[in-house]
């Protein structure tokens, strides 16, 4: 069983801290890893995704990616009570699995005045 | 651009009734079409993908069904809904690519689900 886990929260930051998300996979053939945002009673919406070990920053997002520990964070900068959301981290395998992902469980972040 | 379209957009339906949830995909051809369902507090799980029109490949065994009569049409339904199918379903696209492995996804708005 390819498992993502995500610890589910609440995070709680106060505003204009840095929001570290953190996941790990257990698939070490993993190849693609995303982060989605996901407001309640709304549909995920696409923030990051990054392929190669190292950094990726985007704006007030940094994405994270280490294979060999087999983890990816998500870093949010300058928080904002509008990053109150739950996050979730995906992955996909690679190879034939034809775009398949495998979600965490995501972890909900509420940034506070 | 790519449009995503998935209705209804919430669905109260009686135990034993059948379903039928529609997603379109717009500004996109031949895409990865995917049905996900999402249990409240829950993670989401895959339930259908497709690769092409007619190619349905099913992740979970339930009373749910897929299909793909045209190119960026996927359908979800089912003959007689249980109590455990209600979620909030949401349909998803990525561009198809020929050595497999993943390019993003994008999900439509959703279909909430109550089985009464």
């Amino acid at each position: 069983q390819k498992e993502v886990e995500q610890n589910s929260g609440p995070l709680s930051v106060p505003e204009g801290a840095i929001a570290s998300l953190n996941c790990t996979y257990s698939d070490r053939g993993s190849q693609s890893f995303f982060w989605y945002r996901q407001y309640s009673g709304k549909s995920p919406e696409l923030i990051m995704s990054i392929y190669s070990n190292g950094d990726k920053e985007d704006g007030r997002f940094t994405a994270q990616l280490n294979k060999a520990s087999q983890y990816v964070s998500l870093l949010i900068r300058d928080s904002q009570p509008s990053d109150s959301a739950t996050y979730l981290c995906a992955v996909n395998a690679g190879g034939t699995s034809y775009g398949k992902l495998t979600f965490g469980q995501g972890t909900i972040l509420t940034v506070h005045p | 651009s790519q449009t995503i379209h998935q209705w209804p957009a919430t669905l109260v339906q009686p135990v034993g009734s059948p379903l039928s949830l529609e997603c379109t995909v717009e500004g996109t051809s031949n895409p990865n079409l995917y049905w996900y369902r999402q249990a409240a507090g829950r993670g989401l799980q895959l339930l259908f993908y497709s690769v092409g029109i007619g190619q349905i490949s099913s992740e979970v065994p339930q009373n749910l069904s897929a299909s793909r009569p045209q190119d960026r049409q996927f359908i979800l339904s089912s003959k007689k809904l249980l109590l455990s199918d209600s979620g909030f379903y949401l349909c998803a696209w990525s561009v198809q690519r020929t050595s497999g492995g993943a390019i993003e996804q994008y999900f439509g708005p959703g279909t909430r689900l109550t089985v009464t």
